[in-house]
């Protein structure tokens, strides 16, 4: 069974530009959700959708956004990037909304590492 | 809200040496707490889990225990071996974003043979 898919695994951009993130999650499982790992900050929850929604938000600016499609792929969105906004974007998939926080059940992909010039 | 608060690494072991990860939370209510791992190269997977208080999880040898008392989950091995070369994160369930997870900062064991 294959695992979470994420793309692409490493990308450049300088300030000021956007980048799209992109998740495969695992065969049947519905609910992705997104966090950011930095250093400084360690693992923080961006968002989770299910059945294409917005389940629940994390609390970062509006600059990043992200959406889901109907076969349960996600992408994220960062705009105006910022040197801040250089950090590993980690994608998981749990069977259904809030299933992965309420029982760990949550499978990680191995990450987007994004750097911001 | 919920926080996590987990011990500052690295940590360097030798191997079969005895594991202890320390790991204390601030919660309302009776959230899960978790223990994930991150190997070299691989994405975050789920250790262990304990769902309310006195409730010891275990996997792979290690060992956990839900503290309600003390608001502790620290995270223990008898021998570790050189596999076990790791970040381990400690993490419960948000109370704000009940869907979501709050992680500990991560700790950083490298075992030697």
């Amino acid at each position: 069974k294959a695992g979470v898919t994420q793309t692409p695994r490493y990308l450049i951009k300088t300030r000021g530009q956007q980048v799209t993130l992109s998740c495969s999650p695992i065969s049947g499982h519905r609910s992705v959700s997104w966090y950011q790992q930095t250093p400084g900050q360690g693992l923080q929850f961006l968002f989770e959708y299910f059945s294409e929604t917005q389940r629940n938000k994390g609390n970062f600016p509006g600059r990043f956004s992200g959406r889901q499609f109907s076969n349960s792929r996600s992408e994220m969105n960062v705009s105006t990037l910022e040197l801040g906004d250089s950090a590993l974007y980690l994608c998981a998939s749990s069977l259904g909304p809030g299933q992965g926080a309420r029982t760990g059940e949550l499978f990680f992909g191995e990450g987007s590492r994004l750097t911001v010039l | 809200g919920n926080s996590v608060t987990q011990m500052e690494g690295p940590v360097t072991l030798s191997e079969e040496a005895f594991l202890t990860i320390n790991c204390t939370y601030t919660a309302t209510g009776y959230p899960s707490l978790f223990w994930y791992v991150q190997y070299p190269g691989e994405g975050l997977q789920l250790l262990l889990k304990a769902t309310k208080a006195d409730d010891k999880g275990s996997n792979k040898g290690f060992e956990a225990t839900y503290r309600k008392e003390t608001t502790s989950f620290h995270l223990e091995k008898g021998s570790v071996q050189v596999s076990d070369s790791a970040v381990y994160f400690c993490a419960l369930t948000s109370n704000q974003a009940g869907t979501a997870l709050i992680f500990g900062k991560g700790t950083t064991l490298s075992v030697s043979s």
